[in-house]
């Protein structure tokens, strides 16, 4: 399985936006990039998923590196229930085998 | 449109027991995958299930098992309970299988082994 790197933890201001990067050099051209986040004492919540192109939805934007080796996940303006767990995933088509990784530890400070 | 309900949320058993937990896939999701989220090791893959077969299988001892109905309901269980399968048991239902489809995650089952 193709595996990802994320920092283990960021901060940022509230209000600010914030970056948060994964590096997936190993990814194959049919997997597709998912991110997911995790609140405190809830299941992980899906966040965005694209292919190849950058995607905007109005939780966040994915940008997506040209060779498709690095991916960020954009959260425009950070609120104080932005914080959570981060993952991002690579999703092989047929398989709901999803490998998680540690993910990236978002703080939000007021 | 309810989501995924997982029961019970919170259990507590000794060790040497057996546990089934519940849960109940979105209306109309097929598939309903099961993972184990410990603060060591983090969410890891237990099964997938997909129309009363399980396709897919994470590297877990037997005493996990887990099993589809007809109406996609899932149950899984763990037998002969060890103090370290204390975790967060979450379920998560799909529609099918590509690359492009989204879990859904129920808020999970907290179990407690003494």
């Amino acid at each position: 399985d193709a595996k990802t790197t994320q920092p283990n933890s960021m901060e940022s201001n509230e209000e600010e936006p914030v970056h948060l990067p994964c590096n997936h050099s190993t990814i194959s051209g049919t997997d597709y990039i998912h991110w997911y986040r995790q609140l405190p004492s809830q299941g992980p919540e899906y966040v965005i998923h694209g292919l190849t192109s950058n995607v905007n939805n109005r939780m966040a934007s994915l940008a997506i590196a040209e060779d498709r080796k690095s991916s960020t996940l954009i959260l425009h303006r950070a609120t104080l229930r932005d914080a959570a767990v981060y993952y991002c995933i690579l999703r092989a088509p047929g398989a709901n085998n999803l490998f998680f990784g540690t993910g990236t530890r978002l703080t939000v400070i007021p | 449109k309810a989501g995924v309900t997982q029961t019970p949320r919170y259990l507590i058993k000794t060790r040497g027991q057996q546990v089934t937990l519940s849960c109940s896939p979105i209306s109309g999701h097929r598939s309903v995958s099961w993972y184990q989220q410990t603060p060591g090791q983090g969410l890891q893959f237990l099964f997938e299930y997909f129309s009363e077969t399980q396709r897919n299988k994470g590297n877990f001892p037997g005493r996990f098992s887990g099993r589809q109905f007809s109406n996609s309901r899932s149950e899984m269980n763990v037998s002969t309970l060890e103090l370290g399968d204390s975790a967060l048991y979450l379920c998560a239902s799909s529609l099918v299988f590509s690359g492009a489809n989204v879990l859904t995650f129920g808020a999970g089952s907290r179990l407690t082994v003494l």
